[in-house]
């Protein structure tokens, strides 16, 4: 089963309206986090907001918001106001355990294009 | 803002020479990893590093690959002879405490090192 599935490969969304890109994920780890980059088209990944599994509440950055719903097991990006430079692929990221090793693990990516 | 930097940008090798791709982590995080993209596909774990030595490393990173923090400051990838499908976006990343369930267990990632095996 794969640990982290994003559903939409792709999204068109009007400038200025929000959009919602969908992230579930797989673990039986009690203790884990969860994570968005953003990867503009050169390439970098940029770390957008951060959701731990004991939060009790939604993670909140700037323009940027996580729906975090643990039972079931899903953390969607919420970005609102979108502007042009949103445009970028969307990836989700879960980090398991220690007896995982901490490293991360990567969905597929949503790819967003903000039109004017 | 401290930031996680790589060199080179591009690298562009034939098969069967080694490369060796360098990364600068951010000065006060104490674990490193890197990860591979190949195009149009999913980022995945190659390795950690902490405290001087592997922590874990996945599948990908057979006997071709090393890691090594040779100074203070830099961490580097080897690879020890390229093969074509070793082509793929390498990013480099740390972070401070892993595993904490808080903000700080955040990975950084580097600007990346695209490598492309002729």
């Amino acid at each position: 089963a794969q640990k982290i599935t994003q559903t939409q490969p792709g999204m068109f969304v009007q400038e200025k309206e929000a959009v919602t890109l969908d992230c579930t994920y797989d673990t039986s780890d009690p203790s884990y986090g969860l994570f968005w980059y953003k990867q503009p088209s050169s390439g970098e990944m940029i770390f957008l907001i951060y959701q731990g599994s004991y939060d009790q509440q939604n993670a909140t950055e700037g323009r940027y918001s996580l729906n975090f719903q643990k039972a079931r097991k899903s953390a969607n990006l919420v970005i609102s106001a979108s502007q042009l430079g949103d445009s970028a692929m969307y990836f989700c990221a879960m980090r398991e355990g220690p007896a995982a090793g901490n490293k991360l693990t990567f969905g597929g990516g949503t790819r967003v294009l903000v039109k004017p | 803002e401290p930031e996680v930097t790589q060199t080179p940008s591009h690298q562009v090798t034939q098969m069967g020479q080694e490369v060796i791709l360098r990364c600068v982590p951010i000065s006060n995080h104490l674990y490193f990893y890197w990860y591979r993209q190949i195009l149009g596909q999913k980022v995945e774990f190659l390795v950690s590093f902490y405290n001087n030595e592997i922590s874990e490393k996945s599948e990908i990173f057979d006997d071709q690959f090393s890691v090594e923090r040779p100074d203070g400051s830099n961490f580097t990838l080897k690879i020890r002879s390229t093969k074509l499908e070793d082509s793929a976006m390498y990013f480099c990343a740390s972070s401070t405490i892993p595993g904490l369930v808080a903000p700080q267990e955040t990975q950084y990632f580097g600007p990346g090192t695209r490598l492309l095996v002729l």
